[in-house]
């Protein structure tokens, strides 16, 4: 059964530190999509790929966030410096076509982050 | 600004009961999507649909495209129900979430 694999499921870390989180797409699916989900805010778009190209990012503090796909089987978000208040769930998620519309989306299990 | 409300924020139910979860988004949309968010975190797309009435299983999802609001139903509902479900507005890529709707379903 193909899924989305994200790693690590859990990190703890200091302020300050940098944090990578990677996500392996379902093999085929063209369209990768970051989110981040708060109790405050719940899920919220961070960035998505098209094809490994970014397509929009405008969701991610640019300052400490990047995002990059660097081939077609792998993900990652990084941040650096992290702050207390990225503490959050972030979820990959792969889709094919040409919009989420084209096809349901396949959630990764999520990387839960805490930054003391 | 499209935003997208759900109701109730939170829903118990009886072993057996019919449930019902409604969404309604502001702006045109191509397609909204339905998904599950288990107690363990883990998401998954129940359905994504555009106009009509989509079933699986004891889950069927309805839209109303002209007063922009759609409903997910549960026929005899059972405590694996018990989730969160989230309803997400879909306008080119650009999902917009929900708040979401904790079901418990009590045996």
């Amino acid at each position: 059964d193909a899924r989305v694999t994200q790693t690590p499921r859990h990190k703890v870390t200091e302020m300050g530190q940098e944090v990578t989180m990677r996500c392996q797409p379902i093999l085929g699916h063209n369209t990768v999509f970051w989110y981040r989900q708060t109790m405050m805010q719940g899920l919220e778009l961070l960035a998505y790929f098209r094809n490994r190209a970014p397509l929009d990012d405008s969701g991610m503090p640019k300052d400490r966030f990047s995002a990059e796909m660097p081939d077609a089987t792998l993900a990652t978000l990084k941040i650096q410096p992290s702050e207390p208040r990225d503490s959050a769930v972030y979820f990959c998620a792969s889709g094919l076509g040409q919009g989420t519309y084209n096809s349901p989306l396949h959630f990764g299990n999520g990387t839960r982050l805490t930054v003391t | 600004k499209n935003e997208v409300e759900q109701s109730p924020q939170n829903l118990t139910a009886q072993e057996g009961e019919f449930i019902t979860i409604n969404c309604s988004y502001s702006v045109g949309i191509s397609a909204l999507h339905w998904l599950q968010q288990h107690p363990g975190g883990g998401i998954v797309s129940l359905f994504m649909l555009s106009s009509g009435k989509k079933k699986h299983g004891r889950l069927i999802a309805t839209i109303n495209i002209q007063e922009k609001h759609s409903s997910l139903h549960i026929t005899a509902s059972h405590p694996r129900d018990s989730a969160v479900y989230i309803c997400a507005s879909d306008n080119t890529d650009k999902l917009i979430f929900g708040t979401g709707t904790r079901l418990q379903v009590f045996p």
